[in-house]
């Protein structure tokens, strides 16, 4: 069966400090990567997605960047963290195709930005 | 683009009552709808989808949701709320990225808190 691995689960850092978050997919093969960002408990706001090694689309220009190193490895960055970066990060896949597959998602990381 | 909106920030049910949670969308040619549901500090799990065939779509933990096109709706609904159904549902759209791949567009959530 397919798992997600995200963390950590939970991360405090200051401003200005280097970001990097970690997404791992077991179990399937070339899937679609996805990070999102939820704010105060409620919306969704899709931060990156990746179709394939190397390919990735922005949907949301900040200071934070994404990489896919790998097949099921999908790494969220930034050089210097925002308070306005505090949030609930979460990673999610799917099968690739046609759209009509269910996203799966990780537990999140909860950042705060102090 | 496409777009779903979620009405109501919350909605209050009492156990055992039926609950329905609204969403409504908007879409050029056929929509793919999805339901998720987030309980505190987790990620979301999927509930059911409907792409095509019937319009009353069954899911996990007794969910259902009707697609009604002439109203453009596509509402979680559930014959007997469990007080273990209190969490934060979304409903999301097939929509397209920036890249041109379908993504995901996500409604702003709706609170459902079953009172025992």
């Amino acid at each position: 069966s397919q798992t997600i691995h995200q963390w950590p689960a939970t991360l405090v850092q200051p401003v200005g400090s280097p970001l990097s978050l970690e997404c791992t997919v077991e179990g399937t093969s070339n899937p679609n990567l996805y990070w999102y960002r939820q704010a105060a408990g409620r919306g969704l706001q899709l931060l990156f997605y990746s179709v394939g090694i190397g390919q990735i689309s922005s949907e949301v220009p900040q200071n934070l960047s994404a990489s896919r190193p790998q097949d099921r490895q999908f790494i969220l960055s930034s050089k210097k963290l925002l308070l306005s970066d505090s949030g609930f990060y979460l990673c999610a896949w799917r099968t690739g195709g046609g759209g009509n597959s269910p996203l799966h998602f990780g537990n999140g990381t909860r950042l705060t930005v102090t | 683009a496409q777009s779903v909106a979620q009405p109501e920030d919350q909605v209050n049910v009492a156990e055992g009552n039926p609950l329905t949670v609204k969403c409504t969308y908007s879409v050029s040619g056929n929509p793919y709808l999805f339901w998720y549901v987030q309980y505190p500090n987790r990620g979301l799990q999927f509930l059911l989808k409907y792409i095509t065939g019937d319009n009353l779509v069954k899911g996990s933990y007794g969910f259902e949701a009707e697609f009604n096109k002439s109203q453009t709706s596509f509402h979680l609904k559930k014959p007997s709320a469990l007080v273990s159904d209190s969490a934060l549902y979304f409903c999301a759209v097939r929509d397209r990225g920036s890249g041109g791949s379908y993504i995901p567009t996500f409604g702003r959530g709706t609170s459902l808190i079953v009172h025992p």
